[in-house]
């Protein structure tokens, strides 16, 4: 079946603009996680859902990073007044249920902010 | 931040040979996984040990547990080229299966 999808693949924006990145779970995964990956690292928590609120947002860095999961499904990452160093690969991953299963990846969306 | 690390940062080895990834972490665990990624996009799962198992095999791929020294290893045995990748190691102390990644170690495999 589908895996989980990310839009964009690429996003390239200028300091200071907002951007919202879009994650799609593998149908019937009930929690969802964003993660961070900046060059040469591993990837960081942000944040996970289960369902449609927001579990854990304990890696969020700053009130300028906030997400969303209205309908328990799609999930969408907002960052307002974007600034240099949020360039990084943003990962989406879902499981079945949190907690006992493996979370499986996106692609990912490459952000740069110029 | 990172939980742990890998050990070491690069290895380069030839198609055929066995390759072995250390990972150290730091606090008390749930369970240990392990993930490949190409070209520094989406994650492929390899393995999940649980505290309570020291060995796991999954076709060439190895993996151990000590919980004591805080330190699991990856081993790939009759390694390919298509084994080129970044391998990190993930931990999940519980609670919600919020997963901590190493720094990973970068494999490269030549002909």
């Amino acid at each position: 079946g589908a895996g989980v999808s990310q839009t964009p693949s690429n996003k390239v924006t200028e300091k200071g603009k907002y951007v919202e990145l879009r994650c799609d779970p593998i149908s019937g995964h009930t929690a969802l996680y964003w993660y961070r990956q900046s060059l040469g690292q591993g990837p960081e928590f942000l944040i996970y859902f289960q369902g449609t609120g927001a579990a854990d947002d304990s890696g969020l860095p700053n009130d300028r990073f906030f997400a969303v999961r209205p309908e328990g499904s799609v999930s969408t990452l907002k960052i307002q007044r974007t600034e240099r160093g949020d360039s990084a690969v943003y990962l989406c991953a879902s499981s079945q249920v949190a907690g006992r299963e493996t979370q499986y990846f996106g692609p990912g969306t490459r952000l740069l902010v110029l | 931040s990172q939980q742990g690390e890998e050990d070491p940062q690069a290895l380069s080895i030839q198609e055929g040979e066995n390759a072995t990834m250390n990972c150290s972490y730091k606090t008390s665990i749930n369970n240990l996984q392990w993930y490949r990624q190409n070209s520094g996009r989406g994650l492929v799962h390899l393995i999940l040990i649980r505290s309570n198992e020291r060995e796991k095999h999954s076709g060439r791929l190895r993996v151990t547990l000590d919980t004591s020294k805080k330190s699991s290893s990856l081993l790939i045995t009759a390694s390919r080229a298509a084994d080129t990748a970044s391998y990190f190691c993930a931990t999940d102390k519980g609670g919600g299966n919020k997963l901590t990644f190493g720094t990973g170690t970068q494999l490269k495999v030549e002909l």
